[in-house]
């Protein structure tokens, strides 16, 4: 079973600043990478899959990249509702534990 | 507009039955392969169940293989969970979601609440 590990667990950042989440696979999961966001009572929303590609009406401001191993998700320049937790998830399904992004 | 809407959570003793119901409206469920996602109380997400379009392909989570069955009916845009022999540490909540080249899931309900306890 390939194992989803993303760090850090928390990130602590001020609006406006960058946010660079990462998430490693086990073994090679080629590009068949999700990226959600999900706030507190709220489900998951997808914002990227295939590694790179943006979900329908997700913001520029978000970004993936990778294959292989080794996947980021970039917040260019973070807005008071990007504060959330962020999840990766592969092909076939299993998540990481989650990166919990919050306002310094 | 594009929409999930479970049902059928509750509080339920350990060993007891539940059946959950999601509605889907706003696009073709038929054309679609759906999975269940649930969430403990202050953990991450686990993957439940999948069910293909036509449900002719099915997994299962190795924590609930045996316990839970996962359903569909197309012709009233709905999809189940059954889920029997019910654990302390199935307490989540549930969630159904659209599901695309049988990995991302792109449409998600907002839940349904499900506690085992005595």
């Amino acid at each position: 079973e390939i194992v989803l590990t993303q760090s850090p667990a928390t990130l602590s950042l001020s609006p406006g600043e960058r946010a660079t989440l990462s998430c490693r696979a086990s073994q090679s999961v080629s590009s068949y990478l999700a990226w959600y966001q999900q706030k507190p009572g709220q489900a998951p929303r997808l914002l990227i899959y295939d590694a790179s590609n943006r979900a329908t009406g997700i913001p520029a401001r978000f970004s993936g990249s990778g294959s292989g191993t080794d996947f980021t998700l970039t917040i260019s320049s973070l807005e008071p509702e990007d504060f959330a937790v962020y999840y990766c998830q592969q092909r076939p399904i299993t998540f990481g534990q989650g990166t919990r992004l919050e306002i310094k | 507009e594009v929409q999930l809407v479970e049902s059928g959570g509750g509080l339920v003793q350990p060993g007891g039955s539940l059946r959950l119901s999601c509605a889907a409206s706003g696009f073709t469920f038929s054309n679609d392969e759906m999975n269940w996602v649930r969430q403990a109380p202050g953990k991450g997400l686990e993957w439940v169940s999948f069910i293909s379009n036509s449900g002719s392909t099915i997994y299962y989570a190795d924590s609930v293989k045996g316990r839970f069955t996962i359903s569909r009916d197309n012709a009233k845009n709905s999809l189940y969970l059954q889920m029997n022999s019910l654990r302390a540490e199935d307490t989540a909540v549930y969630y159904c979601a659209r599901t695309r080249r049988d990995y991302y899931m792109d449409v998600w309900g907002k839940g349904t609440t499900v506690t085992v306890s005595s």
